[in-house]
């Protein structure tokens, strides 16, 4: 079945750290790849997302992925986390299909310590 | 992108009873979805509100328990029926915008007593 795992559930980094959160789908084909972010008490926000075309990509907030067809993976990146930063993110995969529905991962919890 | 309105924003019912969501899209939109949030866990796609015709539910959520409208291309509800405890999440209406991606609404806290 198609399928989207995040590894790291709770991740705790210090300030200035780099971040690098994993994400992975289990499908062959098409897939369009988004990862959101919900900061304590909000909604859902989108963080950045790929379509097509080059593959790493560059977000909101100093965030940026990369996606890599062989190892089927679109791992979020930042060279250096702020306090602000701490949220639980969310990777989603909308697979190929007129189906439309996007699929997400479990989430990993970040931790900022200032 | 599309701005949607969700309501109520939070409730605390019975168990036994039902309640109504709504989710108001401030544009036209082909897809809308309704995703559940339990406590401390993932968001889970409950079904895909289709305009005109039947729900598209996901493998273990029924009609029976979550009944979904959808009478035009701006509005959908989605009502939990027959609740109890385990019901207790937070309930989002979302929107596909081609291009632009997915936006969800606030939510719609709920919890059963």
């Amino acid at each position: 079945a198609q399928s989207v795992s995040q590894h790291n559930h709770h991740v705790i980094l210090s300030e200035a750290a780099s971040l690098e959160l994993g994400c992975n789908y289990s499908y062959g084909g098409t897939v369009n790849l988004f990862w959101y972010v919900q900061y304590p008490g909000q909604h859902l926000q989108l963080l950045l997302k790929y379509f097509s075309g080059d593959p790493l990509v560059k977000g909101i907030k100093g965030f940026e992925a990369e996606f890599i067809k062989s190892k089927f993976s679109f791992n979020l990146r930042k060279p250096s986390v702020q306090w602000s930063d701490t949220a639980e993110y969310f990777c989603g995969t909308v697979f190929g299909g007129a189906t439309n529905k996007l699929i997400f991962g479990t989430g990993t919890l970040l931790a900022v310590q200032p | 992108s599309a701005v949607i309105s969700q309501k109520p924003s939070r409730d605390i019912c019975q168990r036994g009873t039902s309640l109504t969501i709504q989710c108001q899209v401030d544009s036209q939109v082909t897809m809308m979805f309704w995703y559940r949030q339990q406590p401390g866990q993932s968001l889970t796609l409950i079904a895909t509100a289709n305009q005109g015709s039947e729900a598209t539910y996901e493998s273990g959520f029924v009609i029976d328990k979550f009944p979904i409208s959808r009478p035009n291309l701006t509005f959908s509800t989605l009502t939990v029926s027959n609740m109890s405890p385990e019901d207790s999440s937070i309930y989002l209406c979302s929107v596909s915008e081609g291009g632009v991606g997915y936006t969800f609404g606030s939510g719609t806290r709920l919890t059963v007593v």
